[in-house]
């Protein structure tokens, strides 16, 4: 079953660009993943989709800000132009092959 | 618009049960699967299980197999969650998510659209 390491947390300025990581397990470097943003006190939201080819499919809404790439087995999620409301938890899910969801510890991103 | 509106928060004694919904709109509700994740305070998520609304069939996380049932009824597009013998350690805001799913060899795709959350209160 794969596992998702994400660094607990990070940290960037305001207007500046930020990089975050989740990363597969070995053996499961092909997977794709998603990117959710949990806002404080809300309601998980959806960003992103990336797979392994670096391609990413973004959730309805989500501001040009937000991009997906992956290099080997991690998967990034970049925001650019860090506005005060990217403040929040992003979280990154995968499916095993028999269907079990595996989610990601989460980076708790501060916008300073 | 597509949405997911869950029940409200509910307060528990040890040994219930509870049942929470997720009324589904805004899309073809058997064309999709709905997971249920649950978050206890402070914490990240945990995936408990999902359910297919085309045909019924779950999944179900091994922690959850024997103390949680999931069901739907197509007829009004809702999607429920049992959990029985109720503790204090299952005190969480627990979501629902719509889930594609593709029935040829992809199987599940991903959580998209989450509902707000249900909190349930486990105290005696």
């Amino acid at each position: 079953q794969p596992v998702l390491t994400q660094s607990p947390s990070a940290s960037a300025s305001l207007g500046s660009s930020v990089k975050l990581t989740c990363t597969l397990s070995s053996g499961h470097r092909s997977y794709i993943i998603v990117w959710h943003q949990q806002q404080p006190g809300k309601a998980p939201r959806y960003l992103m989709k990336v797979e392994g080819s670096g391609s990413y499919n973004k959730g309805s809404g989500v501001p040009d800000r937000f991009s997906g790439s992956s290099s080997g087995a991690d998967r990034y999620l970049t925001i650019s132009n860090l506005q005060s409301e990217d403040e929040a938890h992003y979280y990154c899910e995968t499916w095993d092959s028999k269907d079990h969801v595996i989610f990601g510890g989460g980076t708790k991103l501060t916008v300073l | 618009q597509i949405q997911l509106v869950q029940s409200g928060a509910e307060v528990k004694k040890p040994g219930a049960s509870v049942k929470v919904s997720c009324k589904a709109s805004g899309y073809t509700f058997s064309k999709y699967a709905i997971s249920w994740v649950r978050q206890a305070p402070g914490q990240g998520l945990e995936w408990m299980g999902w359910i297919s609304a085309r045909n019924g069939d779950t999944k179900y996380a091994q922690k959850f197999q024997d103390s949680v049932t999931m069901t739907t009824d197509t007829s009004t597009g809702t999607a429920y969650m049992e959990m029985r013998s109720l503790s204090s350690d299952d005190t969480a805001v627990y979501y629902c998510a719509r889930v594609t799913y593709y029935y040829d060899n992809r199987g599940y795709y991903g959580s998209d659209y989450w509902g707000r959350g249900t909190l349930v209160t486990v105290s005696s």
